[in-house]
């Protein structure tokens, strides 16, 4: 079954204290990217990756990091969380970055911040 | 920069009647893409319906159909006979591969809540 996979779907966890959210893709596809959702403010984007070894900011990638080492994963790294990190956080990926293509969701990775 | 907007932040609608979201857009590309997405209670992200810039014919997929007015860049999506599970959040995307870099920018989501 063709998915994107994010771990974990829930966490908690305390200011500064380094976290990863991993996402996986099974489609081949070249495009990875992550969201953040907010109430009121829809998704915006952190990062995204044309390729393997090509990433580059979306429009909110302060406090983020990310690379792309295999084509099918795309994490998500907090150094050094903060609570206005906390949000839902999608991956998502599409064959390749041209327009016409929708992009395949995860399910969602709840951070809470505290 | 790119900007979507979507002014319905929640409305009501009768089972078995349509509806139309509002979305309008602004870019200085001349090639884009438009998406609209449902979000549903348990929180996926389902990807509905795409019209391109350069599309003559308006989107339809099913019962949704996509109101593609390029002069007044606006990319309203209408659902026909609505049910009770096209109760969620709906949002509009604009796609963008301009100088800016690839980027789909999402306006900020309209609840939609179908009665019986």
């Amino acid at each position: 079954e063709a998915q994107v996979t994010q771990n974990p779907r829930y966490l908690i966890t305390v200011t500064g204290k380094k976290l990863t959210v991993t996402c996986s893709q099974n489609m081949n596809h070249e495009y990875m990217s992550w969201y953040r959702q907010d109430p009121g403010l829809g998704l915006r984007q952190i990062y995204y990756s044309m390729n393997v070894e090509v990433t580059d900011k979306g429009d909110v990638p302060e406090g983020y990091k990310v690379s792309r080492k295999e084509k099918r994963n795309f994490p998500l790294i907090l150094e050094s969380p903060s609570p206005n990190q906390t949000s839902l956080y999608f991956c998502a990926s599409r064959r390749t970055a041209d327009s016409n293509q929708p992009q395949h969701f995860g399910d969602g990775t709840r951070l809470s911040i505290l | 920069a790119q900007k979507i907007t979507q002014t319905q932040p929640g409305m009501f609608v009768q089972e078995k009647e349509a509806v139309t979201l509002d979305c309008t857009y602004d870019t200085s590309d001349q090639s884009y893409g438009l998406f609209w997405y449902k979000q549903p209670s348990s929180g996926e992200m389902i990807f509905l319906i795409y019209q391109g810039s350069y599309d003559e014919q308006n989107a339809t997929e099913g019962r949704y159909s996509l109101n593609f007015q390029k002069a007044r860049k606006s990319a309203n999506l209408v659902i026909s006979a609505s049910q009770l599970g096209d109760s969620a959040m709906y949002f509009c995307a604009l796609y963008t591969g301009g100088a800016a870099g690839n980027k789909l920018t999402f306006g900020g989501g309209t609840r939609v809540l179908v009665k019986p």
